[in-house]
């Protein structure tokens, strides 16, 4: 089955520690998102990649990092210096060729740090 | 800056109900519109999608959506909800053609009572 597969489903981390969410997926799409799902505040866009080796800051970048080494992987690494790092997080990915830019969703990982 | 409003943040109704969403963006150019909706438990998906001819746009599960360039709007409409439209629904634009990046709105519950 082609998707998206993020893991893992819920993650717990102490304050402090840095944290690698995974997000794989199998469609051959170019583009790849990271986004952040807060009660009442909808998605926010932290980083997104449009090929491999290259990757640009969103709208809310601090305290988080990305690579990108292969087309099908795009991990997103929740550093300490993130502020508020308990949120649900999104990974999506998007073929540019198929306008207007459907993006497709994994099944997100909630991040609880304590 | 680019943003996308949802007007109703959490909407209760009863089955067999009209329902409409509120969606409007403040963007001048030509824009590309996403309704996207995350059922309990599921991936967020794509509900419907506008990018250029008629107005009215239909999605899955009896959804519609108009777009009124004027207004700046592209409301979400059903005739008559079921308990199995439970979901957060979100609103997306994509503002430009060069790259696939989405802005969502807040996102608005719906609860449908049996």
């Amino acid at each position: 089955d082609g998707g998206i597969t993020q893991s893992p489903k819920y993650l717990f981390r102490k304050e402090g520690q840095n944290v690698t969410l995974s997000c794989e997926q199998n469609l051959n799409h170019d583009a790849m998102y990271w986004y952040r799902q807060d009660p009442g505040q909808g998605l926010r866009l932290i980083y997104y990649s449009q090929i491999v080796n290259d990757f640009q800051k969103g709208d809310i970048a601090e305290g988080y990092s990305v690579s990108r080494e292969k087309k099908e992987s795009f991990p997103l690494t929740v550093t300490s210096a993130q502020k508020n790092p308990t949120a649900f997080y999104l990974c999506a990915s998007q073929s540019p060729g198929a306008f207007p830019f459907e993006q497709y969703f994994g099944p997100g990982t909630r991040l609880t740090v304590t | 800056a680019q943003s996308v409003s949802q007007h109703n943040h959490h909407v209760i109704l009863s089955e067999a109900a009209s329902l409409e969403l509120g969606c409007n963006y403040s963007y001048g150019g030509t824009v590309n519109l996403f309704w996207y909706v995350q059922y309990p438990g599921q991936h967020l998906q794509l509900l419907l999608k506008y990018f250029s001819g008629d107005p009215l746009v239909k999605g899955i599960k009896g959804f519609e959506a108009e777009f009124i360039k004027s207004k700046f709007s592209f409301n979400l409409r059903k005739p008559s909800v079921q308990w199995s439209d439970t979901a957060e629904y979100f609103c997306a634009v994509n503002p430009s053609s060069n790259t696939g990046k989405l802005i969502f709105g807040q996102g608005t519950t719906l609860q449908v009572k049996p």
